[in-house]
C-alpha cells in the first residue's frame, strides 16, 4: 500500500511569508508526527496527533508554528512569518497509534523549506 | 534523562569492513531501541530493531548488541557495502507514542 506522502517535496520561500506543508498519513494510521530535520541534526519533535487531536504540542519552536489535522488523516503544518532559522527538512511520520506496541513510526520523504 | 547519544558523527569504513555506530540512554524505563537508515532526500527508515530481553538481535549483516547494564546498544553493519552509505539514527521509546532519537551518523562506504 502507500506509505506516507508530503508536499511539496521543496518549497523556497522568501523571509516573512506563511507557508503550509501537507502531510497525508499511512491509511488507518490513528497517530501522526511531525519532526524537523536540521542540516546535520537529529530529528527534532514538534508535534503528535492522535486522531484530530494534538495531546503533545510541546516541541512547536513558537507561536508561529502551528499544525492541524483533519477527518483524522491529512495533516497541515503552518509557519507563519517564515525566518531563515526555519529553513529545514520537515518530517511527517504515522504509526497505528493507540496502543503500546502499536507505535512504530514509518516516515515520508519529507519537505525540504528554504528560507530566503 | 531523555536524551539519547549517539557516535561517532560521521564514519568511513573500507568496503567489506565493520561499521560501528554507538547510543547510549539514561532512562531505564525504554524498552525499544530501534536503528534507522536514512538516505539522501528520502525519510528515515526502520532497520533494525531491540527490546531488552535480549542481548543481541542480528538481521542479515545488521547487528544490534545491547548492554542493559551499561545502557548502551550499538548497531555492526558486516562486510559493509557503499550502498550502505547513508545516516543511521538510533532511537528509544518507553511504550507511548514519544521516540527519542539520536542525533545521528553519517557512514560513507569506500569502494
Amino acid at each position: 500500500g502507500a506509505g506516507v506522502s508530503q508536499s511539496p517535496s521543496n518549497k523556497v520561500t522568501e523571509k516573512g511569508k506563511d507557508v503550509e506543508l501537507r502531510c497525508d498519513p499511512i491509511s488507518g494510521h490513528t497517530a501522526l508526527y511531525w519532526y524537523r530535520q536540521s542540516l546535520g541534526q537529529g530529528l527534532e519533535f514538534l508535534i503528535y496527533f492522535q486522531g484530530n487531536s494534538a495531546p503533545d504540542k510541546s516541541g512547536l519552536p513558537s507561536d508561529r508554528f502551528s499544525a492541524e489535522r483533519t477527518g483524522g488523516s491529512v495533516s497541515t503544518l503552518t509557519i507563519q512569518r517564515t525566518q531563515q532559522e526555519d529553513s529545514a527538512v520537515y518530517l511527517c511520520a504515522s504509526s497505528l497509534g493507540d496502543s503500546a506496541r502499536s507505535y512504530e513510526q514509518y516516515f515520508g520523504p519529507g519537505t525540504r523549506l528554504t528560507v530566503t | 534523562q531523555q536524551q539519547v547519544k549517539q557516535s561517532p558523527q560521521s564514519l568511513i569504513v573500507q568496503k567489506g569492513g565493520i561499521s560501528i555506530i554507538n547510543c547510549a540512554y539514561e532512562n531505564t524505563a525504554f524498552d525499544y531501541f530501534p536503528w534507522y537508515q536514512q538516505f539522501p532526500g528520502k525519510g528515515p527508515a526502520l532497520l533494525i530493531a531491540i527490546r531488552p530481553d535480549v542481548s543481541e538481535k542480528k538481521e542479515g549483516r545488521f547487528t544490534i548488541s545491547f548492554n542493559k547494564s551499561a545502557k548502551q546498544f550499538s548497531l555492526h553493519i558486516m562486510d559493509s557495502q557503499p550502498g550502505d552509505s547513508a545516516t543511521y539514527f538510533c532511537a528509544a521509546n518507553s511504550g507511548t507514542y514519544k521516540y527519542i532519537f539520536g542525533t545521528g551518523t553519517r557512514l560513507k562506504v569506500l569502494a
